[in-house]
């Protein structure tokens, strides 16, 4: 199973804030991520934060972590159709990341 | 600046059969990692190398085997194919194996018939 965990759908209307949620489970992960997968594409990365950090912004992006919790979430304000794509968070581990199985965001106009 | 690159983008093979994918790193990145992405499920670790030196492997069978080149590019080999290695092959690379960002290639796509 998972590591990582993620809810698997999101619905929203154009020009709406969308929040992404996922939980993981290694305390030792230094790092976490997101990336942005669209139909038969590879993975883009949209930000990281470390993991001795609390928030961190960039543009219409905001991801906040909750170290005791093992909860991070990402937010896009003002989202757009062309955010529509399937959304993975990931945990940095020594030599490898463990992904969540994505969040497929949809943005209805 | 050239991204990550892949080859080929798409392969068919039989069961039994086996296969090369090859990956280019961003120029001066060393680390390189491959994941096998199955049809709605996030990537899954395969291998990662830097120098040239294999630095993990993920819950993949013997059947998988990879190597890194001197000039950092790297292959995913796979023998005796199975219906289940069909998947989306993705490359990663980064500056050094932990702490940096690991940028994706496009992917290779393998159907297994």
């Amino acid at each position: 199973g998972e590591d990582v965990e993620q809810s698997l759908f999101l619905s929203v209307r154009e020009g709406d804030s969308s929040v992404i949620n996922c939980t993981y489970t290694d305390s030792s992960s230094t790092y976490l991520y997101w990336y942005k997968q669209e139909p038969g594409a590879g993975l883009q990365l949209l930000t990281y934060i470390f993991s001795n950090m609390d928030m961190k912004q960039d543009q219409r992006l905001t991801v906040l972590l909750n170290k005791k919790d093992k909860h991070l979430s990402l937010r896009i304000a003002d989202t757009q159709t062309g955010d529509s794509a399937i959304y993975f968070c990931a945990e940095g581990r020594s030599n490898d990341m463990r992904f969540g199985a994505g969040t497929r965001l949809t943005v209805k106009p | 600046d050239a991204g990550v690159t892949q080859s080929p983008t798409h392969l068919i093979k039989t069961r039994g059969q086996h296969v090369t994918l090859r990956c280019s790193p961003i120029s001066g990145h060393k680390s390189v990692s491959w994941y096998q992405q199955v049809l709605g499920q996030g990537p899954q670790f395969i291998f990662q190398y830097y120098e040239k030196e294999e630095r993990g492997r993920g819950n993949f069978p013997d059947r998988f085997s990879a190597r890194q080149f001197p000039n950092y590019s790297s292959e995913l080999n796979v023998n005796a194919l199975l219906l289940g290695d069909s998947a989306l092959y993705l490359c990663a690379s980064s500056l050094a194996p932990t702490g940096y960002e690991q940028y994706f290639g496009p992917g290779t796509r393998l159907t297994v018939t």
